[in-house]
């Protein structure tokens, strides 16, 4: 099976500006989630989608938002670029074990967002 | 809500010895999955171990070994005859057993191998 992709791998954007990135998930796997990652504050959950809906949230101001499509990919945007956004955003897939409430989550290589 | 603490940002072993990166957490729920990852240079994160909270029996997977204390509320983890590709940040992570799937990590150890 092909692996979490993300695209793009590496983004330049300016204060201001908005940003689109996009992640499709391993085949069959219905919930896809969203890291931000910085050295400072390490990964910090940002949304979880599963069969198109959000069904957690972290604590990101609203100009973070996702939405995740019919065939599992989901996309991440955010709006009014700010300085402190530049990391690396990881997207996940997972499936459910059918244990309990475990699932596994697989890891995409993640997009290089730096703002500038 | 809940809070994984690694409080060794960096580590480091010499090849084939043995290397304990420490984790804790805190949570009020009873039933919960603790994992730990490996961040390689390269980035892509791969899952090392998993132990679910109602199991007793500490998890294990070939070199890789968890010390899981419930009552402390510690998770560490031991890497054993330490290889050269062990080199990688190391992030332990949290989840609730029934709260969908949302995962709390720890801010990583770098681990050095020195061969």
């Amino acid at each position: 099976k092909a692996g979490v992709t993300q695209t793009p791998r590496y983004l330049i954007k300016t204060r201001g500006q908005q940003v689109t990135l996009s992640c499709s998930p391993i085949s069959g796997h219905r919930s896809v989630s969203w890291y931000q990652q910085t050295p400072g504050q390490g990964l910090q959950f940002l949304f979880e989608y599963f069969s198109e809906t959000q069904r957690n949230k972290g604590n990101f101001p609203g100009r973070f938002s996702g939405r995740q499509f019919s065939n599992s990919r989901s996309e991440m945007n955010v709006s009014t670029l700010e300085l402190g956004d530049s990391a690396l955003y990881l997207c996940a897939s997972s499936f459910w074990t059918g244990t309990g409430g475990l699932y596994e989550q697989y890891f995409g290589p993640g997009t290089r967002l730096t703002v500038t | 809500a809940q809070t994984v603490t690694q409080s060794q940002p960096e580590m480091s072993v010499q090849e084939a010895e043995t290397v304990t990166l420490s984790c804790t957490y805190d949570t009020s729920e009873s039933d919960y999955y603790l994992f730990w990852y490996k961040q390689p240079p390269s980035r892509q994160m791969i899952l090392v171990i998993r132990q679910e909270a109602y199991k007793q029996q500490n998890a294990t997977e070939n070199r890789f070994s968890v010390n899981f204390q419930k009552a402390a509320k510690s998770f560490s983890l031991k890497i054993s005859d330490s290889q050269l590709g062990d080199a990688a940040m190391y992030f332990c992570a949290y989840r609730d057993a029934n709260t969908g799937n949302q995962f709390y990590f720890g801010t990583g150890t770098s681990l050095t191998v020195i061969p």
